[in-house]
């Protein structure tokens, strides 16, 4: 059965720290892994991951994805109390049979 | 500005009752799907359309029902035949396959039982 699996489940930091969010996927068919960033309802896209290796960057975010290892992880630096939500990752081959993850909850205290 | 409006905000269910919850989008998007969100578990696909007057069954269609008469449009019934409604449920819109395209989501019904 595909599933993704993501690590850990919640995450309390503090201002100015730097955290690495997980994701572990196991799929039939893959193309791409997605992530998502869902601060009180609508998740909202941040990266999407087709190449193993190639870090993606946007402002203090990067992630990359590993696909010997079938994972992939999101970095966030200098986090800020804006940063707090849920990270949410899926991947599969379309949009139709994506598999996402329980998700991490970040939360950031100043 | 473009976006995608899911209505209501919050829904209450009384036993025995469909109920209809409301996407509309305005990106000419071709897709358009359905999600269910329960807590510590991933979003959950309930019904998909690729195109307009075609949609196709998720993983947990059973006690759902929608519809795809206009592009804009993709209209989501929980029927009474499903048990556990409540949940929070997610709209969400895309480019259309073949192309992977990241999906634009609506800000979310959440449905409870009276």
């Amino acid at each position: 059965e595909d599933k993704v699996v993501q690590s850990p489940l919640s995450l309390v930091v503090h201002e100015g720290d730097t955290v690495t969010l997980n994701c572990s996927y196991e799929v039939t068919n893959f193309r791409s892994l997605l992530w998502y960033k869902q601060e009180k309802k609508a998740p909202t896209f941040l990266f999407m991951l087709t190449s193993s290796g190639i870090e993606k960057k946007s402002g203090r975010l990067s992630s990359i994805l590993d696909k010997k290892e079938l994972s992939s992880i999101l970095n966030i630096t200098a986090t800020q109390t804006g940063d707090s939500a849920i990270y949410l990752c899926a991947g599969g081959e379309h949009n139709n049979d994506m598999r996402f993850g329980a998700g991490t909850r970040l939360t950031v205290k100043p | 500005d473009g976006g995608i409006t899911q209505s209501p905000k919050y829904l209450f269910r009384k036993e025995g009752q469909n109920v209809t919850l409301s996407c509309e989008q305005n990106l000419n998007h071709d897709a358009m799907y359905w999600y269910r969100q329960d807590p510590g578990q991933g979003l959950r696909l309930i019904y998909y359309s690729q195109i307009v007057n075609d949609f196709q069954k998720g993983d947990i269609a059973e006690g759902y029902s929608v519809s795809r008469e206009k592009k804009e449009s993709f209209p989501l019934t929980v029927t009474s035949a499903q048990k556990n409604p409540t949940a929070f449920y997610l709209c969400a819109s895309s480019i259309g396959d073949p192309d992977n395209q990241p999906q634009h989501f609506g800000d979310g019904t959440r449905l409870s039982i009276l």
